[in-house]
């Protein structure tokens, strides 16, 4: 059962305009959200967190937007830059169970157009 | 460049043999998980190891088994392969305390025939 769902499996972008990732949850369980990028024969990089008591946290031109009550949160990547051009993942984990491993999605393939 | 290791890159290997998967943490992180990478899927949490000691363990077949040493490298053993085992096998890393995020390694590409 994908408890993590990514149900956009690739994205096209204009270079310079915004990058909006989506990304749903079952588990109620969750306090805890990441995005990684991962290129071609690399593992994946982490981006951005977000913990549930939050429901916004920007690190440059990333920001992740949590919205608990739907059990959603997205990634905005503004501007887009053709160097964004990878596959993003969404993962979530539930600390407050002591657990620390990571439950991802099938990832999204986002392609920066130039 | 994270600071993790995985050896080898890639392994062919056949149905029914048993290989050996390697991983050497980030300096420093007593932490170390494995996830499972198969075709157009996210990763698979296999199982977590803290200095030494297994700390969780996700969806890992029996014929799968890990095990952290003393210097805090993590191997994980797979047997009795079969086609099915093909994917591209992760490493991670990170210091065990809650809200760190975790280090992947660039992952071994398995390939059983």
């Amino acid at each position: 059962d994908q408890q993590v769902k990514q149900n956009s499996p690739s994205l096209s972008v204009q270079e310079g305009r915004i990058s909006i990732l989506n990304c749903d949850y079952t588990n109620s369980m969750f306090d805890y959200f990441l995005w990684y990028k991962k290129y071609p024969a690399e593992g994946p990089t982490f981006l951005i967190s977000i913990s549930s008591i939050k429901d916004k946290n920007e690190d440059g031109r990333f920001t992740v937007f949590l919205n608990k009550s739907a059990k959603h949160l997205s990634l905005h990547i503004v501007p887009s830059q053709p160097g964004d051009s990878a596959v993003y993942f969404c993962a979530a984990s539930s600390l407050s169970t002591g657990a620390n491993n990571l439950f991802f999605g099938t990832g999204t393939r986002l392609t920066v157009i130039p | 460049d994270s600071g993790v290791t995985q050896t080898p890159k890639h392994l062919i290997t056949a149905t029914g043999q048993r290989v050996t998967l390697r991983c050497s943490p980030r300096s420093g992180d007593l932490s170390v998980y494995w996830y499972q990478q198969s075709l157009d899927q996210g990763l698979q949490f296999l199982i977590q190891y803290y200095n030494g000691e297994e700390r969780a363990k996700g969806n890992i077949l029996e014929r799968f088994s890990a095990q952290q040493f003393p210097d805090l490298h993590s191997e994980l053993n797979l047997s009795s392969l079969e086609l099915g085992d093909s994917a591209l096998y992760f490493c991670a890393s990170n210091g065990g305390t809650p809200y760190n995020e975790q280090f992947f390694g660039p992952g071994t590409r398995l390939t059983v025939l």
